[in-house]
């Protein structure tokens, strides 16, 4: 299957810093991207859909002004948490839709994001 | 109601059993079917994929689309332990909300013990 590369894996900051994630699609174009969280023992929770060259759409409830997502390039799409405080420690996970195979999607391998 | 429902479990089954695991869903649009194992600290990875009803078999994974009673399955044969993994079905559809976007179950734990 396609490969979706997403780092870091694991990142630990201090309060009021902010981190941004990597993700991207190694072997295809993906003109969308999705962000995810993920809670233990819970499913994904879809934060804000990523397409190339345009704003991203987010979902009710998530701040795009904390949750900042760029997709400048077909193959990249990167997640700033602002200001990060510890209730952003989460799981994140990115995916990306092949342009060949519209429904599929190719899931990073995530970012667990501790904040002190 | 949720979109997607399935059981969290865990499912707890010894090495060489069959799996069956379960998805119900409420929405008519949807039309495409997958089904992802995660590890756990890692991001989901598809195994099977299929569009309307009917069965799919790779391996010793058959997927089953029963659209009429909204109902999906997922079935492992002959366990390993190496499957014990969390088992999310995804759905999409072609029109309205459902078109362009996953909905998630929320996963099943699954142990394989030797």
């Amino acid at each position: 299957g396609a490969v979706v590369s997403q780092h870091p894996s694991r990142v630990i900051c201090k309060s009021g810093t902010s981190v941004k994630i990597e993700c991207r699609s190694l072997d295809f174009q993906a003109t969308t991207m999705f962000w995810y969280r993920q809670f233990p023992k819970q499913s994904l929770m879809l934060m804000a859909t990523s397409n190339e060259g345009s704003k991203a759409t987010y979902e009710q409830g998530v701040e795009k002004d904390k949750f900042l997502i760029n997709h400048a390039s077909l193959t990249l799409s990167t997640l700033t948490v602002t200001s990060a405080h510890p209730e952003d420690s989460s799981f994140y996970i990115c995916s990306a839709r092949d342009q060949g195979s519209s429904e599929k999607l190719f899931f990073g391998s995530g970012t667990q994001l501790s904040v002190l | 109601q949720k979109e997607v429902e399935q059981d969290p479990g865990p499912l707890s089954v010894p090495e060489g059993a069959i799996v069956s695991l379960n998805c119900t869903y409420s929405n008519s649009a949807f039309q495409y079917f997958m089904w992802y194992r995660q590890y756990s600290r890692k991001g989901p990875e598809l195994l099977m994929y299929t569009y309307s009803s009917g069965n799919k078999e790779d391996g010793r994974f058959t997927a089953q689309v029963d659209k009429s009673s909204k109902y999906i399955s997922l079935f492992i044969r002959d366990s390993q332990p190496s499957d014990s993994a969390t088992y999310l079905c995804a759905m999409s559809g072609v029109r309205g909300s459902t078109l362009g976007r996953l909905y998630f179950g929320r996963g099943t734990q699954l142990t394989v013990w030797p």
